[in-house]
């Protein structure tokens, strides 16, 4: 049984540079979260799609963050002109649509931008 | 505004005791409730969820729930020194995303 699965695990950045990270959700998953978590905090939900579709954002995701998922499967997450403030674990979450809905969460990816 | 509250801790319990862990929250239609551990630097691992009032028991854990009171927690028998980690509340509304609490760090004692 493959979990859900992270790319890359760690990621140094420059200010300003852009950076992307990729997950691959359990296999009959049709539902993909993207949280943040930064230390001594609990996960912050960014985005999530069913399927393709993107069906919410929080209020807290900046111009400067866009996620896809083109073909249902995979996501990617993107942030452009990265912060220091950017610094943090991004953890991805998939679940079914049915039932309740429990999410299983990646190993993360840890961005640092120096 | 949707939140969870969690003692931080640390608590500290000897092994073998029972831990308990607690958790409250704001919204009154919130419908999910879940649980997960959280070892230093790795990611959260779900380890119970609960949906009903009442008692759910998995192995050495127990969670209860109590809508009226909007209170929910989480019970770890026979502690164990590979129980020490950070265990986080989460609760669901009516839409998908999970809204978590600050954790509650637990040490076990040998």
């Amino acid at each position: 049984d493959t979990g859900v699965s992270q790319d890359p695990r760690h990621k140094i950045t420059k200010r300003g540079q852009n950076v992307t990270f990729r997950c691959d959700p359990i296999s009959e998953h049709n539902r993909l979260y993207w949280y943040r978590q930064t230390l001594g905090q609990g996960p912050e939900f960014l985005t999530y799609f069913q399927n393709e579709a993107q069906l919410e954002k929080s209020r807290l995701l900046s111009d400067r963050f866009s996620a896809e998922r083109p073909k249902g499967s995979f996501s990617t997450l993107e942030i452009q002109r990265t912060e220091q403030g950017d610094s943090a674990m991004y953890l991805c979450a998939s679940s079914f649509t049915t039932g309740v809905g429990e999410q299983y969460f990646g190993p993360g990816t840890r961005l640092t931008v120096t | 505004q949707k939140e969870v509250e969690q003692n931080s801790g640390p608590l500290s319990v000897p092994e073998g005791a029972i831990a308990s862990l607690n958790c409250t929250y704001s919204d009154r239609v919130s419908q999910s409730f879940f649980w997960y551990r959280q070892y230093s630097g790795k990611s959260p691992e779900l380890i119970m969820s609960i949906y009903s009032n009442g008692d759910k028991e998995d192995g050495r854990f127990t969670a209860q729930l109590n809508k009226a009171s909007q209170y929910v927690s989480l019970l770890i028998r026979d502690s164990q020194p590979s129980d020490s980690a950070t265990y986080l509340c989460a609760v669901q509304t009516g839409a998908n995303n999970l809204f978590f609490g600050t954790g509650t760090r637990l040490t076990v004692i040998p």
